[in-house]
């Protein structure tokens, strides 16, 4: 089992429409979560990080972490054709270098 | 202004040869990093700097060696490409080398490596 999970996909949904995004991880260390999301041909580029476990929201976008169940989420509220990208869960224990996911690849399409 | 940078954005060799990728960041940060990023999207650190020193060397082949020559650079060079060595190969640059706590990464746009 790989120390973080997440559904490549692809996600496919109308323009409008909630989005919710997860990862699960296996090491119960973890205390910090991020999110990156990653254009086609670019460097992915932090879009939110949460400490612990709670929700966290900014504009159209709410992370969650459930450290009990250890499952992170990533909700985009009326989705755009712009946010159509990669999203990757990154997580990590203090002092170390974050552990990615594989990422999700989302189209919104019009 | 180009926070990351990296030179080049492709690059196509034959099987044998010793290629270099370079990487720049004008943030001002004390470490850099070099990922690899294979075709399924997984992004793995290969090596991390922090003010000209190697801090993380994960298990990488030694053909691949990083260089430091100030901190504001990070190369790699690469001996011997290998047909499995092609992949996106992303550099990037955080404050300090809690990446990961409160310090976020910032990447470059990545090199494309084609190895035929």
């Amino acid at each position: 089992q790989k120390e973080v999970e997440q559904d490549p996909g692809p996600l496919s949904v109308p323009e409008g429409a909630i989005v919710s995004l997860n990862c699960t991880y296996s090491n119960s260390a973890f205390q910090y979560f991020m999110w990156y999301r990653q254009y086609s041909r670019k460097g992915p580029e932090l879009l939110m990080y949460t400490y612990s476990s709670g929700n966290k929201e900014d504009g159209r976008f709410t992370a969650q972490v459930d450290k009990s169940s250890k499952y992170i989420s990533l909700f985009i509220r009326d989705s755009q054709p712009s946010d159509s990208a990669t999203y990757l869960c990154a997580m990590s224990v203090r002092s170390s270098v974050p552990t990615f996911g594989r990422g999700t690849s989302l189209i919104v399409h019009p | 202004d180009t926070a990351v940078s990296q030179t080049p954005k492709y690059l196509v060799t034959q099987m044998g040869n010793d290629k270099s990728i370079k990487c720049e960041q004008n943030l001002g940060h004390d470490t850099m990093y070099w990922y690899k990023q294979d075709s399924k999207k997984f992004l793995k650190i290969m090596f991390s700097y922090n003010n000209k020193e190697l801090i993380i060397n994960e298990t990488v082949p030694n053909r691949f060696s990083p260089k430091s020559p100030d901190k504001a650079h990070l190369n790699l060079h690469i001996n011997s490409l290998e047909l499995g060595d092609s992949a996106v190969y992303f550099c990037a640059s955080s404050r300090s080398e809690l990446a990961g706590s409160k310090e976020t990464q910032y990447f470059g746009p990545g090199t494309r490596l084609l190895v035929l």
